[in-house]
Parts: structure tokens; sequence; C-alpha cells
């Protein structure tokens, strides 16, 4: 298993500022994801992030939009950059400890851009 | 990655009536994973289903993967208030990456 320590866990943010999610997990990891949730919405997977080299991004997300760093195999950040509301949501780091087993996830970052 | 749709996208039960959601691929899956989300929680995995055909149960829950590997369903006998919350099914990529369901929102009445 894998116990996961997400900060932060909400903010309210000014539009056109930037929020960087912080992703520390207790053991090492060989996979981490970021997630998007819009209230009562599925989760929509934006990337990959992948250790010492550039993260891996979905359809629709782009990196001068979503900068994600993986420095190690236990700690990685989401930022979003110059935020508009339409980036309020929740924002869930996930880690598999071996690929093709079971997610886990943070408790998730609560976004609110005005 | 393709999404997976799940029905109903809602349904209210009384407690102790059962209760049923389907996953619905166009494509063959590779496994498919089931995960529970409460209200203002986080996902939180239930069971990872490899096989065709195959037959997964957990107390009350049963998980079922179908001969085709393109459809899932889950289904709760006599649920509980503690049944509540919204339930994805997901699968992953040759890229290993997690794809989720459009989920399915129960709510238990007691």
């Amino acid at each position: 298993s894998a116990v996961i320590s997400q900060k932060p866990s909400r903010d309210i943010c000014q539009r056109g500022t930037s929020l960087t999610i912080q992703c520390q997990v207790d053991s090492q990891v060989t996979m981490m994801f970021w997630y998007r949730q819009q209230p009562g919405q599925s989760l929509t997977l934006i990337a990959t992030a992948n250790q010492g080299s550039e993260a891996t991004y979905e359809s629709g997300f782009v990196i001068d939009k979503f900068p994600i760093s993986r420095p190690n195999l236990t700690f990685s950040t989401l930022t979003v950059s110059n935020m508009s509301p339409e980036d309020s949501s929740i924002y869930l780091c996930s880690v598999e400890v071996e690929a093709n087993t079971e997610a886990f996830f943070g408790q998730g970052t609560r976004l609110t851009v005005v | 990655g393709q999404q997976v749709m799940q029905i109903p996208q809602y349904q209210h039960v009384q407690e102790g009536e059962d209760f049923t959601t389907y996953c619905n691929s166009s494509t063959t899956l590779s496994n498919i994973q089931w995960y529970k989300q409460r209200p203002g929680g986080h996902p939180v995995f239930l069971i990872q289903l490899v096989k065709s055909g195959e037959v997964k149960k957990q107390k009350r829950l049963t998980f079922q993967f179908g001969e085709a590997k393109k459809n899932s369903s889950l289904h709760i006998t006599a649920t509980q208030t503690t049944d509540v919350g919204t339930y994805f099914c997901a699968h992953q990529t040759g890229a290993n990456n997690l794809f989720f369901g459009t989920g399915t929102r129960l709510t238990v009445i007691p």
C-alpha cells in the first residue's frame, strides 16, 4: 500500500496567478499520476509524472499550463499556471506501487479561482 | 484514452434493496478496476478483474467481467447506508494509464 500526503487541501486563488500542488508518498512507487475532477464528474487524467524526464500529457492538457515535476520516486508537483475560473476543480495525485496494480489517491486539492 | 460508459448515472434505493451498476466499452479491455468514492472523499480501490468471465465477491459486493472483456458489473446485495457514494469502473491502457468510467452515484434511503 501507499500513504499519500497532498498539499494544500484547498485554496482560493486570484485569476492569472499560479498554484503548485505537492504530492508526497511514504514509499517509492513506480507510477505517479495527476487527475482533475470537476464537481459531480468523473476523474480526468491530466498526465503521468515521469521521474527525471518530462511528464506525459493526455489530450487537452499541455505542459505550459500544467507543468509537472517528479525529482524522485516519492515526490511530484503539479502547477496550475495562469489560472482562470475554469480551472476551479479538485486535483488529485495518484500512485501505483507496481505497474498494473491498484491506484492509491491523495486527499485531493480543492481549487477555487476567483 | 477511451472513456468507458456507466449506467445508470444515478440510483436511489431503499436500504435493503439491491443495486447494480454496469460498465460498457466498445473495445476490449485488458482489465477492469472498481473504485468507490464517498461524498467529499477520494477514490478507494475495491477490486481488479483480469480474466474473461471472471467473477469476484467481497461480502455483499459481486463483481463480474464479461466474456468479451468489454463490460463489467458491480452488484451490491441488501444495500446499507454505508454503501452511499459514487462507484467508478476504470481500465488501464498499454501505457499503464488508468482511465475512469463516468460513474454511478448511489443514494441509499434509510
